[in-house]
């Protein structure tokens, strides 16, 4: 069954506009934790944030903001702002607590246009 | 957050030949090692879990056989492709795992096999 849902592909935005990427999950666990990666064209994956179920708070970081949502079992990642530099695939990401697997949504492809 | 390295970034061999594929975690030792598969355009898949010192877990579907891995020592974990052929071609990242669950990425290493 899939963890994890990517419902957007591809997204594709001038600079500047907002962008927002939808994950959903799917999980018996009570503790479990939800990360967000970015994947540029060089293929290697840059951790973004992690979150553990207990902790609800929505998180701000310079452009990068999350929304963490129980009731909907979603963890939402806005880009503010989107710059060029921002164009890559985004993986959405479940860890369960008990044995710590990453199970990864099917990304979304980022397209940021000057 | 923590080093992880692999080694080599980028291979290519003729098909049926064995290719061995390192990754250390260079700052911390790892209680976990995990190795996933991304072919073009998809998403990343788990392969298999490897602890030290004993025998990796592998997922459905993947091939013991076929991807041996060896996880001698806290900080090193090899994966060998045997008798690679062309539906092998794909990019191997590893991950290092610590006992927060917590999971530090490799560069990746892409393999194409002729």
């Amino acid at each position: 069954a899939q963890k994890v849902t990517q419902a957007q592909t591809e997204i594709s935005v001038v600079e500047k506009e907002d962008v927002t990427l939808d994950c959903v999950y799917e999980t018996r666990d009570t503790t479990y934790y939800l990360f967000w990666y970015k994947q540029p064209p060089s293929g290697e994956l840059v951790f973004l944030i992690r979150r553990n179920s207990f902790d609800e708070q929505n998180e701000i970081s310079g452009r990068y903001s999350w929304n963490f949502q129980k009731s909907t079992s979603s963890f939402n990642f806005t880009i503010t702002a989107s710059q060029v530099v921002d164009s890559a695939v985004y993986f959405c990401a479940l860890s369960e607590s008990h044995d710590y697997k990453l199970s990864f949504g099917a990304g979304t492809t980022v397209t940021v246009r000057a | 957050g923590a080093v992880v390295s692999q080694h080599p970034s980028r291979v290519i061999c003729k098909s049926g030949t064995s290719v061995k594929i390192e990754c250390r975690s260079l700052d911390f030792q790892a209680t976990t090692m995990f190795w996933y598969r991304q072919f073009p355009k998809q998403s990343l898949m788990l392969m298999a879990t490897s602890n030290e010192g004993s025998k990796a877990t592998y997922e459905q579907g993947v091939e013991k056989d076929k991807f041996l891995i060896n996880h001698a020592s806290l900080t090193l974990s090899t994966l060998t492709v045997t008798s690679a052929h062309p539906e092998d071609s794909s990019f191997y990242i590893c991950s290092a795992g610590n006992l927060a669950g917590e999971q530090f990425f490799g560069p990746g290493t892409r393999l194409t096999v002729l």
